[in-house]
C-alpha cells in the first residue's frame, strides 16, 4: 500500500536559516512524488514534482529511492515561506490516485 | 480559465442527516478527486471519478459516495452523518491520460460541521 509520512507537524525556522521538510514514503513500485503548499487563505497548489527536477521559489527536492525519501529544502528561509506543506505520492503509472501526507506547518520566525 | 469551484462553501448539519457537496472542475478536466482534510489526519483520499466512472477509491466507509456527470461536474454524498465527519472537503481536478498532467488543481473546499 502507498503511504506518505511527514514526521514533523510543525517546523519553526528563523528567517535566513536553511529549511528542510522531511518526507518519507512507502511504495513497492516506482513512485512519482510531489510537494503541495497551502498559504494562508489560499488554495492548495502544486509546488514542485520530482520528475521536473526544478527549483520553485528557491525550493528543491530530490527523490532518494534508497532511503525512500523526498525531502524539501531551501537554503535561506523567507517569511513568505510560512505555509502548510504536503508531500504527495502517486504510482508512476497513468492515472493512479494521489496520496498525501498529513502535512507540516512551516513557521518562519523574523 | 476559471478554477475549480465548490458549493456550498459552508454547511451545518446534525447527526444522522445526509449531505451532498458539489464540485465543478476546470474546463477540459475530466478527472475529479475528493479529499477530506482534518487537522489530525491531513488530506485523506476519498475517491476519484473519470468519465462518469469511479476510477480510484480510498478507505472510507460506504456512507461516502460520489458520482460524476457527463459535463464532468461531480457530487459527493455522505449519509447518516457522524460527528467525526466534520471536516473540510476538497475537490481537485486534473487533466488525465498523460503523466505530465498529474497536477491536481484544488477548489476552496466545503466546510462541513456536524452537530
Amino acid at each position: 500500500a502507498q503511504r506518505v509520512t511527514q514526521p514533523e507537524k510543525l517546523l519553526s525556522v528563523f528567517k535566513g536559516a536553511p529549511v528542510e521538510l522531511k518526507c518519507n514514503y512507502s511504495y513497492s513500485g516506482s513512485p512519482e512524488l510531489f510537494w503541495y503548499v497551502q498559504y494562508s487563505r489560499q488554495r492548495l497548489q502544486l509546488l514542485l514534482r520530482h520528475i521536473s527536477r526544478e527549483s520553485i521559489k528557491g525550493f528543491t527536492a530530490d527523490l532518494n529511492k534508497g532511503e525512500t525519501s523526498f525531502h524539501l529544502k531551501k537554503p535561506f528561509a523567507q517569511e513568505e515561506d510560512s505555509a502548510m506543506y504536503y508531500c504527495a505520492l502517486s504510482a508512476a503509472r497513468r492515472d493512479d490516485k494521489i496520496i498525501f501526507g498529513k502535512g507540516t506547518r512551516l513557521h518562519i520566525l523574523p | 480559465k476559471a478554477g475549480v469551484t465548490q458549493t456550498p462553501r459552508y454547511l451545518i448539519k446534525t447527526r444522522g442527516q445526509q449531505v451532498t457537496l458539489s464540485c465543478s472542475p476546470i474546463s477540459g478536466h475530466r478527472s475529479v478527486s475528493w479529499y477530506q482534510q482534518t487537522p489530525g489526519q491531513g488530506l485523506q483520499f476519498l475517491f476519484e471519478y473519470f468519465s462518469e466512472t469511479q476510477r480510484n477509491k480510498g478507505n472510507f466507509p460506504g456512507r461516502f459516495s460520489g458520482r460524476q456527470f457527463s459535463n464532468s461536474r461531480s457530487e459527493m454524498n455522505v449519509s447518516t452523518l457522524e460527528l467525526g465527519d466534520s471536516a473540510l472537503y476538497l475537490c481537485a481536478s486534473r487533466l488525465s491520460g498523460t503523466k505530465p498532467h498529474n497536477e491536481q488543481f484544488f477548489g476552496p473546499g466545503t466546510r462541513l460541521t456536524v452537530l
